[in-house]
């Protein structure tokens, strides 16, 4: 069945930039996302990107996939203590037409000050 | 606009006793989903309502748990003689119907069953 994988932890200092990545085995996903996770809220939706796009930039955010190898990053430009949480990558199920999203595990992002 | 509501925030209860947990999706939102996020368990699909058609089962763990949506918009989510194993954090999320729609999620309810 379809996967999505991430690494557990990332840790930055404030300022520099931080890249999550993520990849996904399932070939027809059109839609993929990136949410955040803070300590006691629900998700929130941080961007997403079409299948038939290579890059997206939303402000200090910017999403890169590649389809050949079925990679999706996002990058934070300019990492504050804010941004410390837990990002989800997760992609349209491809095999159903619910709409429905499969998560990665999510990655735990650590900034230092 | 007022984005998905979850009640309640925490639920304590019993081994062996029904909880039921409610969501109100954003209003207009036709599609409503139910995601359990466990402990190093990430985000498990539970149920999946879109308008009148037949919801999307296929997730519930167990024939103690269901879910209804009354008149397309409020959906609880019911699991009856809970379980110490269905200690979780419950995420409602709503979209639109449109396959490239993003969920938007509510902040969940916490259940823990001692």
């Amino acid at each position: 069945g379809e996967d999505v994988e991430q690494s557990l932890f990332l840790s930055v200092r404030e300022g520099d930039s931080s890249v999550i990545n993520c990849t996904y085995t399932d070939s027809s996903s059109t839609y993929l996302y990136w949410y955040k996770q803070e300590p006691g809220a629900g998700l929130q939706l941080l961007t997403y990107i079409f299948s038939n796009m290579d890059m997206k930039q939303d402000q200090r955010l910017t999403v890169l996939l590649n389809k050949k190898d079925k990679h999706l990053s996002l990058r934070i430009a300019d990492t504050q203590t804010g941004d410390s949480a837990i990002y989800f990558c997760a992609e349209k199920d491809g095999s159903s037409n619910t709409g429905k999203l499969i998560f990665g595990q999510g990655t735990t992002l650590q900034v230092k000050p | 606009g007022a984005g998905v509501s979850q009640s309640p925030s925490n639920k304590v209860t019993e081994k062996g006793k029904d909880v039921e947990l409610r969501c109100d999706p954003i209003s207009g939102h036709t599609a409503l989903y139910w995601y359990r996020q466990s402990l190093g368990q990430g985000l498990e699909f539970l149920i999946y309502f879109q308008g009148n058609s037949a919801p999307d089962k296929s997730g519930l763990p167990s024939d103690r748990f269901s879910a209804e949506r009354t008149g397309g918009s409020v959906s609880t989510l019911t699991i009856q003689r809970t379980q110490q194993e269905d200690s979780a954090v419950y995420l409602c999320a709503s979209s639109l119907w449109d396959r490239g729609r993003p969920l938007h999620f509510g902040n969940g309810t916490r259940l823990t069953v001692t």
